[in-house]
């Protein structure tokens, strides 16, 4: 299966260390996105990359928060200090670039989904 | 504030019925996809639609696009158990050039035999 991967599927913590949750998307998709989902909530937006730039941030992701995608292909999502609001899946889509930006499907990983002790 | 109404939240019917769940919106989309999530994985995307008043038909599913591409519907015909799970409307929002998606609440459908 080529499908967007992410690890690990389940991790829990507590409260006050720092987790990290890695992403790889689809193999020819040069766009990755993260989101968050909480129970009972659809997906909000953390942040955006096209190849290894970095290109948008949601106020979601505070200064606690840190992506990283350095080579363009698999992402990085670090959590530093996790607080019990943190608790969530967190999920990974990818998809192609192109013409009609808005108009390209993106492709979800099944998530990790954390727990704050 | 949601940018996408998604209703009704909950839906519990028999195995044999029909259905449609709405999203709406004040906003107008580039482009407007549905998922479909089970518990513990991530959303499967089922369609997009791209052009308002676009009808898209996935076997007993269908997507229908508002003409001012501000809302979207999806229609089972004849709900089976398989359907069972949360159905999602995401939009990738007009007055955005990167291709985010804004996601409704959900609609969590149980189907029963």
């Amino acid at each position: 299966d080529t499908g967007v991967s992410q690890n690990p599927r389940h991790k829990i913590t507590k409260r006050g260390q720092n987790v990290t949750f890695r992403c790889d998307p689809i193999s020819e998709h040069n766009r990755l996105y993260w989101y968050r989902q909480t129970l009972g909530q659809g997906p909000e937006f953390l942040t955006y990359f096209q190849n290894e730039a970095q290109l948008e941030k949601s106020r979601l992701l505070s200064d606690r928060f840190s992506a990283e995608r350095p080579k363009g292909s698999f992402s990085t999502l670090e959590i530093q200090r996790t607080e019990q609001g943190d608790s969530a899946m967190y999920l990974c889509a990818s998809s192609l670039a192109g013409w009609g930006l808005a108009n390209q499907p993106q492709h979800f990983g099944d998530g990790t989904r954390l727990s704050i002790l | 504030t949601q940018l996408l109404e998604q209703s009704p939240q909950f839906l519990s019917i028999q195995e044999g019925e029909n259905l449609t769940v709405y999203c709406n919106s004040s906003s107008v989309f580039s482009s407007l996809q549905w998922y479909r999530q089970e518990p513990g994985e991530g959303p499967v995307l089922l369609v997009t639609v791209v052009t308002g008043g676009e009808v898209k038909k996935l076997k007993r599913l269908t997507f229908q696009f508002g003409d001012a591409r501000k809302d979207s519907s999806l229609h089972i015909t004849a709900a089976q158990p398989g359907d069972t799970g949360l159905y999602l409307c995401a939009g990738a929002w007009r007055g955005s050039t990167l291709g985010r998606l804004y996601f409704g609440r959900g609609t969590q459908l149980t189907v029963w035999p």
